[in-house]
């Protein structure tokens, strides 16, 4: 069974501050997804990756696929209120895969 | 105009009672599936289909039940409820089996 591991669940941090969410599996993933989403809302596809190794920038948010493909992260760079939400990583094997997701709150 | 758009929104029930989910994609998508997102917010699959044929049943009761009249809807009607099927339910679909998936609002069922 593939199985994502993401950590942290829960992150509390003031704005300006930086952060890394990691998703991490023992399986290999033909590309990976993180999502985000907001209270009484579905989740958003916020990028895909799909390149062992490949890096995306989305304005502060950096997100990068492992060599192997069995990992990622999305970092925040300068995280402002408007990031507050539940950030979701999604694998690609045969099917879709969910992390158990990461609930960032941002206070100003 | 909203791409999936699920009703109602919010369903608060008694054990025993059935209910039923509607969803609706105007995307043209071929592939739509139910969701459901526990109180500890994760986000398991539970049914796929494609162009209105099951693909993917996973590990739930037989007391839920898809129905897929056209490859624009999709919907979950809910037998016997019980106090642990509350949750959100989340009705998604994408143009293939593994690329984005694009969800609607959620229904938040409540059994008491």
């Amino acid at each position: 069974t593939q199985l994502l591991e993401q950590s942290p669940q829960f992150l509390s941090i003031q704005e300006g501050e930086n952060l890394t969410v990691y998703c991490n599996s023992s399986s290999v993933f033909s590309s990976l997804q993180w999502y985000r989403q907001e209270p009484g809302e579905g989740p958003v596809l916020l990028v895909t990756v799909v390149t062992g190794g490949e890096v995306k920038k989305l304005k502060r948010l950096t997100f990068q696929f492992g060599d192997a493909r069995k990992d990622s992260s999305l970092h925040i760079t300068a995280a402002q209120p408007g990031d507050t939400g539940l950030y979701l990583c999604a694998g690609v094997g045969g099917k879709l895969i969910f992390g158990q997701g990461t609930e960032l709150s941002v206070k100003p | 105009d909203t791409a999936v758009s699920q009703t109602p929104k919010y369903l608060v029930t008694q054990m025993g009672n059935d209910k039923s989910i509607k969803c609706e994609q105007n995307l043209g998508h071929d592939t739509m599936y139910w969701y459901k997102q526990d109180s500890k917010k994760f986000l398991k699959i539970m049914f796929s289909y494609n162009n209105k044929e099951l693909i993917i049943n996973e590990t739930v009761p037989n007391r839920f039940s898809p129905k897929s009249p056209d490859k624009a809807h999709l919907n979950l009607h809910i037998n016997s409820l019980e106090l642990g099927d509350s949750a959100v339910y989340f009705c998604a679909s994408s143009l293939r089996m593994t690329g984005e998936l694009f969800f609607g609002e959620g229904s938040r069922l409540t059994v008491l």
